[in-house]
């Protein structure tokens, strides 16, 4: 089952923040987001396991609810640069596939 | 360059044709996917390999997908009769999935394969 991610768009101002979500209807291993601009490649920026373990971007943080099977991606402080398209994959075991949501795009703006 | 490398960037092939593309993981990376993307939507999963053993194959993907990873080292996938519909951006991904300890790690992708049927 493909993850949901809400919201579908979010446009902001340079300098304000923007909570990215993702939820899924099966029990998760692990949560990996990833960041892609137009024509380009998915690019890692944080995964997290479950027991609390995570790695990740400097600038962008994350949380994991495993009993909720939910997890957040917190953008602070977005920059031009953090425009893209955000998605979520999550893993329901450890051998597991990673399955992408739809995305969610972000724009911001100066 | 260590990164995923996919061949060709772009391909453009007239329905009915047979094409085949090819991953170059990360190297060491035994882990190894192949997602389909179209625009608007998030990459779809179609097959991964552990080593050279196929673990799982979407069962959205018809008979005329076929992928292979012999040695455990590169990957292809072949799409025989191509069709319209199958027009996308083809992305492989490679990760280190350990036996112990700390289990699917994070996944680094191609550039990935255009596909365009005409």
């Amino acid at each position: 089952q493909q993850p949901v991610q809400s919201p579908q768009a979010v446009i902001l101002r340079e300098g304000e923040d923007a909570v990215i979500n993702c939820s899924s209807s099966k029990a998760l291993y692990s949560v990996h987001w990833y960041r892609q601009k137009h024509g380009e490649a998915p690019v890692f920026l944080m995964i997290l396991l479950k027991g609390g373990e995570q790695k990740g971007h400097e600038k962008i943080s994350a949380s994991f609810n495993e009993k909720k099977q939910q997890s957040s991606l917190y953008l602070t402080a977005s920059q031009l640069s953090y425009s893209g398209t955000y998605f979520c994959g999550t893993a329901s075991g450890g051998y597991q596939k990673v399955t992408f949501g739809t995305g969610t795009k972000l724009q911001v703006i100066p | 360059d260590t990164g995923v490398s996919q061949d060709p960037r772009h391909k453009i092939t007239k329905r009915g044709q047979n094409v085949t593309f090819r991953c170059d993981p990360i190297s060491e990376h035994n882990r190894l996917y192949w997602y389909r993307q179209t625009l608007g939507q998030g990459p779809e999963f179609l097959t991964y390999f552990q080593n050279e053993a196929q673990l799982e194959k979407s069962r959205l993907l018809s008979d005329r997908f076929s992928a292979e990873r012999p040695k455990g080292s590169f990957s292809t996938l072949e799409i025989q009769r191509t069709e319209q519909g199958d027009s996308a951006m083809y992305l492989c991904a490679s990760s280190v999935t350990q036996m112990t300890g700390r289990m699917n790690t994070e996944a680094f992708f191609g550039q990935g394969t255009r596909l365009t049927v005409v």
